[in-house]
């Protein structure tokens, strides 16, 4: 089935650094990748969509300039943290699907998740 | 704006239970409804429904949809201790919108 490889899985970064974490769709072309955020014991908050070769798609509240994503081939979004704050501790996951635009017909495949840890 | 709304948040049951976990929703354009279960890492899917009324089985999961009154129910029988998770459930319409999900604890 569809994998999605998620790197890091864990990263540890101090205050005012920038940490990339990256998304590869490994046997399927990825149109479309999302990006979560998940605080403890709460649910997915959908961070950005983003499509290969335009730009993200950010959901109200999220900072498009801290949370800078790129999407330059059909296999690899990366998600960069610029400027960590220990707030931006959390569990980052991405999620990946083979429809374009809004039409997503073949469910998602998520990522193995990063724990950002900001100290 | 999608909305996804579960029941309950939370569950205790003993092994050998059965339980049923619902999820509504409010939808604009609506595409599929996807349950997860989701341990430690990240989720991992379970079931995706797109027709009312058809059940899909996997094992001891069932789950089916009803658009007419826009929710669905997942089935877990004969509860075991490694079906203790969060069961997550998605919609897919105008975006992807998720539930807060239902904290499961199944007691040997």
């Amino acid at each position: 089935g569809a994998v999605v490889s998620q790197h890091p899985s864990r990263v540890i970064c101090k205050s005012g650094t920038s940490v990339k974490i990256e998304c590869r769709s490994l046997d399927f072309q990825a149109t479309t990748m999302f990006w979560y955020r998940q605080f403890p014991k709460q649910s997915l908050m959908l961070m950005a969509t983003s499509n290969e070769g335009s730009k993200a798609t950010y959901e109200q509240g999220v900072e498009k300039d801290k949370f800078l994503i790129n999407h330059a081939s059909l296999t690899l979004s990366t998600l960069t943290v610029t400027s960590a704050h220990p707030e931006d501790s959390s569990f980052y996951i991405c999620s990946a699907s083979q429809g374009t635009g809004g039409v997503l017909h073949y469910g998602y495949t998520f990522g193995s998740g990063t724990r950002l840890t900001v100290v | 704006e999608d909305k996804v709304v579960q029941s309950p948040l939370s569950l205790v049951v003993h092994e050998g239970d059965t339980v049923t976990l619902n999820c509504s929703y409010e939808v604009t354009n609506f595409r599929s409804l996807l349950w997860y279960k989701q341990e430690k890492k990240a989720p991992t899917f379970l079931f995706m429904l797109t027709s009312s009324g058809i059940e899909k089985k996997s094992g001891r999961l069932s789950s089916i949809l009803d658009k007419k009154e826009l929710f669905s129910i997942l089935n877990i029988t004969a509860t075991q201790t490694g079906d203790s998770a969060v069961y997550l459930c998605g919609l897919s319409g105008s975006r992807l919108t998720f539930g807060e999900g239902t904290q499961l604890t199944v007691n040997p």
